[in-house]
C-alpha cells in the first residue's frame, strides 16, 4: 500500500497570505490527523476528521481549519499567516484513532516558511 | 489532560552499545496505548514500537523494547546494539480515544 503522501512538500507565503496543504491517507484509512511541529513547541495536535468530520480539535486559533473528502484526503487551511505559523505540518491517517488498537502513519510534511 | 514529559533533551551512544529513553506521562485514564517514533534527520516520522496499557508484558520489535510501569506511569524505551541509522528524533506518545500527545523529544545521536 502506498504512504500517507503531503502536498505540497515545501511552502513559502509571506504573512496576510493564506494557505492550503492537502494530505491523502492510507488506502481504508479513515483518519486523519493533523499536527504542527515547530523547534520550540515541538509536535502539537491541531484537529482530526473521521468521515468528513471533525472529531477533536487542539488549542490553535481559528485561522487554522478544515476538511476531509469523502475519500477521506483531508486539507488544511491557515488564512492570515503569520510569521509564526512556519513550521512543518504533518498529517497522519490510522483506520479509526477512536479505536484503542489504531496506530498512526504518517506523511512527509509539508514545510511551511512564511516571511 | 495528558501530558507527556521526555526528560533528556539530547543523548549520545557509541555503535552497538544499550542506550534507554525515559519517558513519563500523566493519566487519570486506566485503558490507553503509548507509542514510541522516531524521525530521522529530514526524514518521515515511523512507528517504533507500541504498547497497550491493559498488558504487563513489555513490547518487544527486534533491537527495540520497553519498561512499561503503569503505576509509575513511566514508558522507557531501549534500544539494543545501536546502530549509525538509528540516529533521530525520538517520541514518546500517549493515546486515547480520539485524542494523542506527544513528549517534546529526545535527539539520539549513535557515535561510529
Amino acid at each position: 500500500k502506498a504512504g500517507v503522501t503531503q502536498t505540497p512538500r515545501y511552502l513559502i507565503k509571506t504573512r496576510g497570505q493564506q494557505v492550503t496543504l492537502s494530505c491523502s491517507p492510507i488506502s481504508g484509512h479513515r483518519s486523519v490527523s493533523w499536527y504542527q511541529q515547530t523547534p520550540g513547541q515541538g509536535l502539537q495536535f491541531l484537529f482530526e476528521y473521521f468521515s468528513e468530520t471533525q472529531r477533536n480539535k487542539g488549542n490553535f486559533p481559528g485561522r487554522f481549519s478544515g476538511r476531509q473528502f469523502s475519500n477521506s484526503r483531508s486539507e488544511m487551511n491557515v488564512s492570515t499567516l503569520e510569521l509564526g505559523d512556519s513550521a512543518l505540518y504533518l498529517c497522519a491517517s490510522s483506520l479509526d484513532l477512536a479505536e484503542r488498537t489504531d496506530t498512526q502513519y504518517f506523511g512527509p510534511g509539508t514545510r511551511l516558511t512564511v516571511l | 489532560a495528558q501530558t507527556v514529559t521526555q526528560s533528556q533533551p539530547e543523548m549520545s551512544v557509541q555503535e552497538a552499545e544499550t542506550v534507554t529513553l525515559s519517558c513519563t506521562y500523566d493519566t487519570s485514564e486506566n485503558n490507553y496505548y503509548l507509542f514510541w517514533y522516531k524521525q530521522p534527520p529530514s526524514r518521515q516520522m515511523i512507528l517504533v514500537i507500541r504498547q497497550e496499557a491493559y498488558k504487563q508484558q513489555n513490547a518487544t520489535e527486534n533491537r527495540f523494547s520497553v519498561n512499561f510501569q503503569k503505576a509509575a506511569k513511566s514508558f522507557s524505551l531501549k534500544i539494543s546494539d545501536s546502530q549509525l541509522g538509528d540516529t533521530a528524533m525520538y517520541f514518546c506518545a500517549f493515546s486515547r480515544v480520539n485524542d494523542m500527545r506527544f513528549g517534546a523529544g529526545t535527539r539520539l545521536t549513535v557515535k561510529p
